[in-house]
């Protein structure tokens, strides 16, 4: 599976939209990108995925590049709750998951 | 949809002790996966069942751990001869034909070995 690179952290206003990078240069044709977030002691959970075109669902939108080789989570209108660890994840055939160290969101109000 | 559980949620043993954790996966998810989660770093695979097969293995997964899932529903995993290096929160999670591309966790079992 490629390998992502995302900032080590990154801050937000409350009520304003969280843009999160994420650079996967070595994207295969056959791998998606998910996105998950981890809040403070609990597990990860999903929150959307895309291959090549953008996606939006009721908690994000996910923008790719027509290359493939970057994209972008959009949080529309941060909250506090917001806060959270965000990883940023190629994955291809495998059945798991690898996740890097993240970007540490910090939502302010 | 009642989620992913794990039990115990927090587990401290002394070094060289044997520890079992359990993992009951949302009602028929054909599939459940293991991580480990150290401190500062973001999750890390151990294995993967489909239905009762494990089919995937982490070299991270040494001859000290074992994980079973024997009718296809909840799972175990066992560390055998526990070192502090094993502290760390041990995440189950599971996934379903419906919808194959999430993976749904539970929160976690915080493992402490004196």
């Amino acid at each position: 599976d490629a390998k992502t690179t995302q900032p080590t952290s990154m801050d937000c206003a409350e009520g304003r939209a969280a843009n999160l990078p994420c650079n996967h240069s070595t994207i295969s044709g056959n791998e998606y990108v998910y996105w998950y977030r981890q809040i403070h002691s609990q597990g990860p959970q999903y929150i959307i995925h895309g291959l090549k075109n953008n996606e939006t669902n009721e908690m994000a939108s996910l923008i790719i590049t027509e290359d493939r080789k970057s994209s972008t989570l959009i949080l529309p209108h941060a909250t506090l709750r917001d806060t959270a660890v965000y990883y940023c994840i190629v994955r291809g055939g495998s059945e798991k998951l690898v996740f890097g160290k993240g970007t540490k969101l910090t939502v302010n109000p | 949809d009642t989620g992913v559980s794990q039990n115990p949620r927090h587990k401290i043993t002394k070094r060289g002790q044997n520890v079992t954790f359990r993992c009951d996966p949302i009602s028929e998810h054909n599939r459940l996966y293991w991580y480990r989660q150290t401190l500062g770093q973001g999750p890390e695979f151990l294995t993967y069942f489909q239905n009762e097969a494990q089919l995937e293995k982490s070299r991270l997964l040494s001859d000290r751990f074992s994980a079973e899932r024997p009718k296809g529903s909840f799972s175990t995993l066992e560390i055998q001869r526990t070192e502090q290096g094993d502290s760390a929160m041990y995440l189950c999670a599971s996934s379903g034909r419906d919808r194959v591309h999430e993976q749904f966790f539970g929160p976690g079992t915080r493992l402490t070995v004196l």
